[in-house]
C-alpha cells in the first residue's frame, strides 16, 4: 500500500475540455508532485508543490495548473484538453529532501 | 537541459545470468534513485543514492553510483522471472524528480 491515492483511476475527455485530477498524499508529506506518462516512456515532471506554494516547475505550458492544500491533497488541472495529454498522470508525495517519492496509482486520461 | 539516458533500453535475459543496466545523466547531482514498474501499475522504490559511491543491495539487485561519472549501475545477479519490469532512474535535482528513458527487462524461464 504507497498511501498515495488518486481519482479518479480512468478519465475521458474530448479537446478543448478542462479536466482536474485530486490526489491524497500521505499524511506528513509536504511535498508533492504530478508527472505524465505517456505509454512506453519515462514519467514527465510537470511541477511540485512544497506547503501549498509552486516549488518548481518543469516544461509544461500554463494551461497545467496545480493546488496544494494544508490536509496533504493537491490537484492537477489541465485546460484547453489536447489529443497529446492522453496520458497517465502520477501524483508523488515525500517527507523531504532525499527521500524517495511515493508513488500513486496514476489517473489514466484519454482525449477523444 | 537535463538529459537521463538508460541502456539498454530494452532487455531480454535468461534466468541464472547477471547483466547491468547504465543510467547517465548530464548535469550535477548526487542524489540518484532506481525505482521498478510493472505494467498497468505504479512506481515503486528500490534504492536510494545520496553520494558518490553510495552501493545499495537488495536480494538480486544491486545499485550504485558515481557522481564524478555521472552514472549509475543496477546490476542483476541470477536473474529470475519475477524481476520481469520495466526500471527507471531518477535524478534528483533539487527535490524534482527528472526520469531515465526506462529499462524494459524480460527474464526468459
Amino acid at each position: 500500500e504507497t498511501g498515495v491515492t488518486q481519482s479518479p483511476t480512468h478519465l475521458i475527455k474530448t479537446r478543448g475540455q478542462q479536466v482536474t485530477l485530486r490526489c491524497s498524499s500521505q499524511s506528513g508529506h509536504n511535498t508533492v508532485s504530478w508527472y505524465q506518462q505517456a505509454l512506453g516512456q519515462g514519467p514527465q515532471f510537470i511541477f511540485q508543490y512544497y506547503r501549498e506554494e509552486e516549488n518548481g516547475r518543469g516544461n509544461f505550458p500554463p494551461r497545467f495548473s496545480g493546488l496544494q492544500f494544508p490536509n496533504y491533497s493537491s490537484e492537477l488541472n489541465v485546460n484547453a484538453l489536447e489529443l497529446d495529454d492522453s496520458a497517465l498522470y502520477l501524483c508523488a508525495s515525500s517527507p523531504g529532501s532525499g527521500q524517495p517519492q511515493h508513488f500513486g496509482d496514476g489517473t489514466r486520461l484519454s482525449i477523444l | 537541459e537535463l538529459k537521463v539516458e538508460q541502456n539498454p533500453l530494452f532487455l531480454s535475459m535468461q534466468e541464472g545470468k547477471n547483466y547491468t543496466i547504465y543510467c547517465n545523466y548530464s548535469t550535477t547531482s548526487d542524489r540518484l534513485y532506481w525505482y521498478r514498474q510493472d505494467p498497468g501499475k505504479s512506481l515503486e522504490s528500490l534504492f536510494v543514492l545520496l553520494s558518490n559511491g553510495a552501493v545499495k543491495q537488495e536480494g538480486r539487485l544491486m545499485a550504485s553510483l558515481d557522481t564524478k561519472a555521472r552514472l549509475s549501475t543496477l546490476h542483476i545477479t541470477a536473474a529470475v522471472h519475477d524481476l520481469s519490469a520495466t526500471y527507471f532512474c531518477a535524478v534528483d535535482i533539487r527535490n524534482q524528480f527528472y526520469f531515465g528513458t526506462g529499462t524494459s527487462l524480460t527474464v526468459i524461464p
